[in-house]
Protein backbone atom coordinates (compact mmCIF):
# COMPACT_ATOMS: atom_id res chain seq x y z
CA UNK A 1 0.00 0.00 0.00
CA UNK A 2 1.87 3.21 -1.25
CA UNK A 3 2.00 6.23 0.62
CA UNK A 4 1.03 9.68 0.01
CA UNK A 5 2.72 10.52 -3.24
CA UNK A 6 3.68 14.16 -3.65
CA UNK A 7 5.01 15.31 -6.91
CA UNK A 8 7.37 17.07 -8.07
CA UNK A 9 9.34 17.26 -4.89
CA UNK A 10 10.95 20.08 -6.18
CA UNK A 11 9.43 22.81 -8.13
CA UNK A 12 11.61 26.19 -9.54
CA UNK A 13 9.04 29.22 -10.77
CA UNK A 14 10.10 32.41 -11.56
CA UNK A 15 7.81 35.43 -10.16
CA UNK A 16 4.81 35.46 -12.10
CA UNK A 17 4.85 32.21 -13.29
CA UNK A 18 2.34 29.22 -11.83
CA UNK A 19 2.58 26.20 -9.62
CA UNK A 20 0.78 23.06 -9.68
CA UNK A 21 1.71 20.29 -6.99
CA UNK A 22 -0.32 17.61 -7.02
CA UNK A 23 -1.48 14.95 -4.32
CA UNK A 24 -2.28 11.47 -4.73
CA UNK A 25 -3.49 10.22 -1.42
CA UNK A 26 -3.07 6.87 -0.08
CA UNK A 27 -5.31 4.34 -1.37
CA UNK A 28 -8.67 4.30 0.64
CA UNK A 29 -8.29 7.70 2.09
CA UNK A 30 -10.89 9.94 0.82
CA UNK A 31 -9.89 12.88 3.04
CA UNK A 32 -7.05 15.45 1.45
CA UNK A 33 -5.45 18.10 3.65
CA UNK A 34 -2.43 20.28 2.52
CA UNK A 35 -0.37 22.07 4.63
CA UNK A 36 2.24 25.00 4.24
CA UNK A 37 6.09 25.31 5.84
CA UNK A 38 8.01 28.65 5.74
CA UNK A 39 11.74 27.95 6.85
CA UNK A 40 12.44 27.99 10.53
CA UNK A 41 8.27 28.12 10.76
CA UNK A 42 5.95 25.10 11.51
CA UNK A 43 3.02 23.37 9.37
CA UNK A 44 0.36 25.41 8.81
CA UNK A 45 -2.79 24.28 7.70
CA UNK A 46 -4.40 25.71 4.30
CA UNK A 47 -7.30 23.31 2.99
CA UNK A 48 -8.79 20.50 3.86
CA UNK A 49 -10.71 18.48 0.72
CA UNK A 50 -12.82 15.41 0.12
CA UNK A 51 -13.41 14.26 -3.53
CA UNK A 52 -14.86 17.07 -5.52
CA UNK A 53 -16.03 18.94 -2.19
CA UNK A 54 -13.89 21.90 -0.41
CA UNK A 55 -14.30 21.15 3.10
CA UNK A 56 -12.48 24.16 5.08
CA UNK A 57 -10.35 26.73 2.88
CA UNK A 58 -9.68 29.29 5.92
CA UNK A 59 -5.80 28.77 5.85
CA UNK A 60 -5.62 29.49 2.20
CA UNK A 61 -4.66 32.63 1.15
CA UNK A 62 -7.33 34.77 -0.89
CA UNK A 63 -5.96 35.40 -3.59
CA UNK A 64 -3.94 33.55 -6.57
CA UNK A 65 -4.26 29.67 -4.24
CA UNK A 66 -6.73 27.49 -5.03
CA UNK A 67 -7.30 23.75 -4.64
CA UNK A 68 -9.31 20.82 -5.89
CA UNK A 69 -9.88 16.91 -5.48
CA UNK A 70 -11.75 15.85 -8.46
CA UNK A 71 -13.56 12.19 -8.32
CA UNK A 72 -10.65 10.92 -10.53
CA UNK A 73 -7.09 11.45 -10.17
CA UNK A 74 -4.97 13.67 -7.55
CA UNK A 75 -6.07 15.86 -5.53
CA UNK A 76 -3.95 19.53 -6.92
CA UNK A 77 -2.91 23.01 -5.12
CA UNK A 78 -2.58 25.48 -7.99
CA UNK A 79 -0.52 29.30 -7.04
CA UNK A 80 -1.18 31.35 -9.64
CA UNK A 81 1.54 34.53 -10.25
CA UNK A 82 4.17 33.25 -7.57
CA UNK A 83 5.99 35.35 -6.20
CA UNK A 84 9.15 35.12 -3.65
CA UNK A 85 6.91 34.79 -0.53
CA UNK A 86 5.81 31.47 -1.78
CA UNK A 87 8.58 29.51 -1.40
CA UNK A 88 7.98 26.88 0.67
CA UNK A 89 7.94 23.39 1.32
CA UNK A 90 3.99 21.78 0.98
CA UNK A 91 2.80 19.24 2.46
CA UNK A 92 -0.37 16.97 1.02
CA UNK A 93 -2.05 14.63 3.67
CA UNK A 94 -4.58 11.69 3.58
CA UNK A 95 -6.78 9.99 6.38
CA UNK A 96 -9.68 7.76 5.70
CA UNK A 97 -12.27 9.28 7.91
CA UNK A 98 -12.28 13.06 9.36
CA UNK A 99 -11.04 11.86 13.04
CA UNK A 100 -8.16 9.70 12.52
CA UNK A 101 -4.68 10.11 12.21
CA UNK A 102 -3.32 11.95 9.10
CA UNK A 103 -0.77 10.05 6.20
CA UNK A 104 1.57 13.07 5.28
CA UNK A 105 3.49 13.08 1.73
CA UNK A 106 7.18 13.49 1.55
CA UNK A 107 6.54 17.23 0.29
CA UNK A 108 7.11 19.69 -2.54
CA UNK A 109 9.63 21.94 -1.86
CA UNK A 110 8.92 25.02 -4.37
CA UNK A 111 11.64 28.23 -4.92
CA UNK A 112 10.23 30.94 -6.15
CA UNK A 113 12.89 32.83 -8.18
CA UNK B 1 -0.04 34.76 17.24
CA UNK B 2 1.55 31.29 17.94
CA UNK B 3 -1.21 28.91 19.69
CA UNK B 4 1.40 26.47 19.92
CA UNK B 5 4.30 26.86 21.04
CA UNK B 6 7.94 24.75 21.27
CA UNK B 7 10.44 27.32 23.25
CA UNK B 8 13.52 24.65 22.54
CA UNK B 9 14.51 25.03 18.73
CA UNK B 10 17.14 21.81 19.60
CA UNK B 11 18.16 19.35 21.99
CA UNK B 12 20.87 16.88 22.44
CA UNK B 13 20.98 13.67 24.45
CA UNK B 14 22.97 10.84 25.23
CA UNK B 15 21.78 7.00 23.91
CA UNK B 16 19.79 5.08 26.76
CA UNK B 17 18.79 8.49 28.30
CA UNK B 18 15.38 9.98 28.77
CA UNK B 19 14.45 12.92 26.07
CA UNK B 20 12.18 14.98 27.03
CA UNK B 21 10.30 17.53 24.74
CA UNK B 22 8.17 20.34 25.85
CA UNK B 23 5.33 22.22 24.11
CA UNK B 24 2.62 24.72 25.63
CA UNK B 25 -0.46 26.01 24.18
CA UNK B 26 -3.01 28.80 24.28
CA UNK B 27 -6.24 27.96 22.94
CA UNK B 28 -7.85 27.03 25.89
CA UNK B 29 -10.49 24.93 22.99
CA UNK B 30 -7.71 22.78 21.88
CA UNK B 31 -8.82 18.95 23.16
CA UNK B 32 -6.57 16.51 20.96
CA UNK B 33 -2.59 16.92 20.64
CA UNK B 34 -0.28 15.18 18.88
CA UNK B 35 3.32 14.35 18.47
CA UNK B 36 4.59 14.08 15.02
CA UNK B 37 8.45 13.16 13.96
CA UNK B 38 10.17 14.70 10.80
CA UNK B 39 13.34 13.46 9.08
CA UNK B 40 15.45 15.24 6.67
CA UNK B 41 13.37 15.68 2.86
CA UNK B 42 10.40 13.36 4.56
CA UNK B 43 7.15 14.25 5.56
CA UNK B 44 5.93 14.30 9.12
CA UNK B 45 5.17 11.11 10.95
CA UNK B 46 2.42 10.48 13.38
CA UNK B 47 4.13 9.40 17.00
CA UNK B 48 1.79 9.37 19.56
CA UNK B 49 -1.55 11.53 20.73
CA UNK B 50 -3.46 12.40 23.40
CA UNK B 51 -7.36 13.49 24.12
CA UNK B 52 -8.20 16.14 26.51
CA UNK B 53 -9.55 14.07 28.97
CA UNK B 54 -6.45 12.32 29.58
CA UNK B 55 -3.21 13.32 31.04
CA UNK B 56 -1.01 10.71 30.07
CA UNK B 57 -0.70 8.35 27.08
CA UNK B 58 2.07 5.37 26.65
CA UNK B 59 3.05 3.77 23.79
CA UNK B 60 6.48 1.79 23.86
CA UNK B 61 9.12 4.16 24.55
CA UNK B 62 7.02 7.28 23.79
CA UNK B 63 4.73 8.49 26.60
CA UNK B 64 2.85 11.69 25.93
CA UNK B 65 1.80 13.95 29.30
CA UNK B 66 -0.93 16.76 29.33
CA UNK B 67 -1.36 19.05 32.20
CA UNK B 68 -4.82 21.28 30.97
CA UNK B 69 -4.03 23.33 33.93
CA UNK B 70 -0.63 24.55 32.54
CA UNK B 71 -1.48 24.32 28.99
CA UNK B 72 1.73 22.29 28.42
CA UNK B 73 1.97 18.96 26.98
CA UNK B 74 5.36 17.05 27.48
CA UNK B 75 6.87 13.95 25.69
CA UNK B 76 9.23 11.63 27.42
CA UNK B 77 11.47 8.68 25.09
CA UNK B 78 12.66 6.12 27.30
CA UNK B 79 15.34 5.36 26.36
CA UNK B 80 16.16 7.69 23.51
CA UNK B 81 17.86 6.05 20.61
CA UNK B 82 20.30 7.23 17.46
CA UNK B 83 17.22 6.36 15.00
CA UNK B 84 14.96 9.03 17.36
CA UNK B 85 17.21 11.74 16.00
CA UNK B 86 14.98 14.13 14.04
CA UNK B 87 12.48 17.19 14.22
CA UNK B 88 9.73 16.69 16.74
CA UNK B 89 6.59 18.78 16.28
CA UNK B 90 3.51 19.31 18.61
CA UNK B 91 0.59 19.57 17.27
CA UNK B 92 -2.75 20.80 18.41
CA UNK B 93 -6.54 20.41 17.11
CA UNK B 94 -9.93 21.83 18.81
CA UNK B 95 -11.98 19.72 16.72
CA UNK B 96 -11.52 16.51 18.55
CA UNK B 97 -9.20 15.05 15.59
CA UNK B 98 -6.91 15.38 13.13
CA UNK B 99 -8.73 17.81 11.02
CA UNK B 100 -6.63 21.55 10.91
CA UNK B 101 -4.07 20.70 13.08
CA UNK B 102 -2.08 23.80 14.68
CA UNK B 103 1.32 22.80 14.65
CA UNK B 104 4.70 24.10 16.21
CA UNK B 105 7.96 25.37 14.99
CA UNK B 106 9.51 21.82 15.94
CA UNK B 107 12.46 20.50 17.95
CA UNK B 108 15.43 19.31 16.73
CA UNK B 109 16.53 16.24 18.92
CA UNK B 110 19.95 14.77 18.33
CA UNK B 111 20.89 11.57 20.09
CA UNK B 112 24.41 10.68 20.24
CA UNK B 113 25.64 7.42 20.35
Amino acid sequence: NAGVMQNPRHLVRRRGQEARLRCSPMKGHSHVYWYRQLPEEGLKFMVYLQKENIIDESGMPKERFSAEFPKEGPSILRIQQVVRGDSAAYFCASSPQVDEKLFFGSGTQLSVL
Amino acid sequence: DQQVKQNSPSLSVQEGRISILNCDYTNSMFDYFLWYKKYPAEGPTFLISISSIKDKNEDGRFTVFLNKSAKHLSLHIVPSQPGDSAVYFCAASSQGGSEKLVFGKGTKLTVNP
